[in-house]
């Protein structure tokens, strides 16, 4: 049972233009989202998070967007570059539980994102 | 400021034996998670640690242990090693407050032979 889906494994995109990567969850008690980014032969790296009573999050060439209704969220990457080129994992959790959560993650299988020049 | 540290890096082992894995967490964390990454499965939690007690434990099988020290250093112990459990494993640390991310280390790449 997979709690969390990215449908795509991959995504090519050319520099200068706008990323989207997407993920679906079917957890109604996840309340936190988060994307990471990993390079091979890294751990995965922390880019963004959204709260579950927010429906939109920036961060400088980042933005994140909840859809709670769809239970669907979303990654926009503008203007890309090709440094962006990673595996993007979408990763939820469940603060709210009674506290208890703050280090499980549930993550989606990740996307390859290739930014070419 | 360091970072998580994970060793080994790297390490080959054959079917039946068992492997210790160690993870250091940034200064000042207190909470230690642990993950297996596959290419089949993704990443998947395997427990958390706070204050020296497990906390979560994801669903994997009795093989799969792990404790935390006073320092807040968390070692991993798989037992009886299978050709499946060939994979990286991850170890995360995290302030432990709501909306603390977690920050990962580079990973033990497991080689079950």
């Amino acid at each position: 049972d997979q709690q969390v889906k990215q449908n795509s494994p991959s995504l090519s995109v050319q520099e200068g233009r706008i990323s989207i990567l997407n993920c679906d969850y079917t957890n109604s008690m996840f309340d936190y989202f988060l994307w990471y980014k990993k390079y091979p032969a890294e751990g995965p790296t922390f880019l963004i998070s959204i709260s579950s009573i927010k429906d939109k999050n920036e961060d400088g060439r980042f933005t994140v967007f909840l859809n709670k209704s769809a239970k669907h969220l979303s990654l926009h990457i503008v203007p890309s570059q090709p440094g962006d080129s990673a595996v993007y994992f979408c990763a939820a959790s469940s603060l709210n539980s009674g506290g208890t959560s703050y280090g499980k993650l549930t993550f989606g299988q990740g996307t390859i994102l290739t930014v070419h020049p | 400021k360091a970072g998580v540290t994970q060793t080994p890096r790297y390490l080959i082992k054959t079917r039946g034996q068992q492997v210790t894995l160690s993870c250091s967490p940034i200064s000042g964390h207190r909470s230690v998670s642990w993950y297996q990454q596959t290419p089949g499965q993704g990443l998947q939690f395997l427990f958390e640690y706070f204050s020296e007690t497990q906390r979560n434990k994801g669903n994997f099988p009795g093989r799969f242990s792990g404790r935390q020290f006073s320092n807040s250093r968390s070692e991993m112990n798989v037992s009886t090693l299978e050709l499946g459990d060939s994979a990286l494993y991850l170890c995360a640390s995290s302030r432990d407050s709501p909306g603390g991310e977690l920050f990962f280390g580079e990973g033990s790449r497991l080689t079950v032979l």
